[in-house]
């Protein structure tokens, strides 16, 4: 079983900055990955960024990256020079074993001109 | 290539009627995940395919609800006596091969409004 808790419901940065999000999780399984996606007001959901728990290495894809902390369970987002089109609402989701994701609440991400 | 493809985008219905919601996955995509999203809310997990097999329904929230799937091709989520609580948006998701380290997938998904 797994649990996700994204603790900021709304985020707001400027143009060309920085933001990061934040996720935690907890999870019984031993080999599991964790995902990103991003869902835009056109509901479809978007995956972002995958880190697979057992490399230490933080996944890098662009401008999005993680900060990967698998004893602290957590798992946070950084988008670097925020664009208009980055704006959304974005999952954190731990996946182990066969069943779907597990998804938080969410953080909606409001990109200012 | 094609997306997944979920109809109707939108069905408004009354309580009590029963509905039914398609997905068409990815081609070859052996795996299919049904969520439900709650208004401000999350991805609720309700049940996955393996071909058209589904080991475990327990993620679905009532008797009410069913699914099934033709071979590795399209699902179908029915609801049967519609309640306001249903209301939701119903996303529909596959992926290549079962498994925690495979992408999923998403289609743009079903709204539901019960009256």
């Amino acid at each position: 079983a797994q649990t996700v808790t994204q603790s900021q419901p709304e985020m707001s940065v400027q143009e060309a900055e920085t933001v990061t999000l934040s996720c935690t999780y907890d999870t019984s399984e031993s080999d599991y990955y964790l995902f990103w996606y991003k869902q835009p007001p056109s509901r479809q959901m978007i995956l972002v960024i995958r880190q697979e728990a057992y490399k230490q290495q933080n996944a890098t894809e662009n401008r999005f990256s993680v900060n990967f902390q698998k004893a602290a369970k957590s798992f946070s987002l950084k988008i670097s020079d925020s664009q208009l089109g980055d704006a959304a609402m974005y999952f954190c989701a731990p996946g182990g074993g066969a069943d779907g994701l597990t998804f938080g609440k969410g953080t909606h991400l409001i990109i200012q001109p | 290539g094609a997306g997944v493809s979920q109809s109707p985008s939108n069905k408004v219905t009354e309580k009590g009627k029963d509905v039914e919601l398609r997905c068409d996955p990815i081609s070859g995509h052996t795996a299919l995940y049904w969520y439900r999203q709650r208004l401000g809310q999350g991805l609720e997990f309700l049940i996955y395919f393996q071909g058209n097999s589904a080991p475990d329904k327990s993620g679905l929230p009532s008797d009410r609800f069913s699914a099934e799937r033709t071979g590795e091709s399209v699902s179908t989520l029915t609801i049967q006596r519609t309640q306001q609580e249903d209301s939701a948006v119903y996303l529909c998701a596959s992926s290549p091969h079962r498994g925690p380290y495979n992408e999923q997938f998403f289609g743009p998904g079903t709204r539901l409004t019960v009256l």
